[in-house]
C-alpha cells in the first residue's frame, strides 16, 4: 500500500526565511510524485511533477527535488503570499488504474511579513 | 473555459437524507476523480472513472455512488447521508498523452463542496 507522510505539520516562517518541507513516500515503483498548493476555501493547485530521483524543478520560490525515498519542497527567501498548505502526493504504479494518487497530510506554511 | 465546477458550494443534511453533488469539466479530460479531505486524513479517494461508462472504487468507497455517463459529469451520490461524511469533496480530473510511454497530466481540482451532516 502506498503510503506518504510530510513533515513538518505546520511551519511559522518570518518573511525571507528561508526552509524545506519534507515528504516521505512508500510505493512500489514510483511514476511520479507531485506537489501542488492549496489556499483556504480552494483546492489544490498544481506545482510540480517529478519522476525519477535526482530530478529537480523550480518555479519562482520554490523548487523541489526527489530522491528514491523523499522529496523535499524548498522555499527561498519567502514572501507572505507563499502562505498556504503544501500537498505531496505519489501516483498509483499501475497504470491500468489511471491517475490514482496517494496524497500526504500537508504542511500548512505561514509567512509572517 | 471554466475548468472543473462543483456545486453546490455549501450543502447541510440530516442523517438519512440523500444527495448528489455535481462535478463537471469542460476540458474534454478522460480521467475524473472524487476525493474527500478530512482535517489530519490528508486527501483520501473515494471513486474514479477512467472514461465514459467505467467506474471503479478508491480507498473509502462506502457510502457513495458514482456513474459517468457522459465525459463531461461524474456525479457523486450519497445514498443515506451519516455524520461521518461530513467532509470537503473535491472532485479532480486529468488526461493521458497517447502512446505506450503515456502519462497522465496532473490533476486539475475544482474547489469543493463542504458538506456537513447532523
Amino acid at each position: 500500500e502506498d503510503q506518504v507522510t510530510q513533515s513538518p505539520e505546520a511551519l511559522r516562517l518570518q518573511e525571507g526565511e528561508s526552509s524545506s518541507l519534507n515528504c516521505s513516500y512508500t510505493v512500489s515503483g514510483l511514476r511520479g510524485l507531485f506537489w501542488y498548493r492549496q489556499d483556504p476555501g480552494k483546492g489544490p493547485e498544481f506545482l510540480f511533477t517529478l519522476y525519477s530521483a535526482g530530478e529537480e524543478k523550480e518555479k519562482e520560490r520554490l523548487k523541489a527535488t526527489l530522491t528514491k525515498k523523499e522529496s523535499f519542497l524548498h522555499i527561498t527567501a519567502p514572501k507572505p503570499e507563499d502562505s498556504a498548505t503544501y500537498l505531496c502526493a505519489v501516483q498509483a504504479p499501475i497504470k491500468a488504474a489511471g491517475n490514482k494518487l496517494t496524497f500526504g497530510g500537508g504542511t500548512r506554511v505561514l509567512v509572517k511579513p | 473555459n471554466a475548468g472543473v465546477t462543483q456545486t453546490p458550494k455549501f450543502q447541510v443534511l440530516k442523517t438519512g437524507q440523500s444527495m448528489t453533488l455535481q462535478c463537471a469539466q469542460d476540458m474534454n479530460h478522460e480521467y475524473m476523480s472524487w476525493y474527500r479531505q478530512d482535517p489530519g486524513m490528508g486527501l483520501r479517494l473515494i471513486h474514479y472513472s477512467v472514461g465514459a461508462g467505467i467506474t471503479d472504487q478508491g480507498e473509502v468507497p462506502n457510502g457513495y455512488n458514482v456513474s459517468r455517463s457522459t465525459t463531461e459529469d461524474f456525479p457523486l451520490r450519497l445514498l443515506s447521508a451519516a455524520p461521518s461524511q461530513t467532509s470537503v469533496y473535491f472532485c479532480a480530473s486529468s488526461y493521458s498523452s497517447p502512446g505506450r510511454a503515456a502519462k497522465f497530466s496532473p490533476l486539475h481540482f475544482g474547489n469543493g463542496t463542504r458538506l456537513t451532516v447532523t
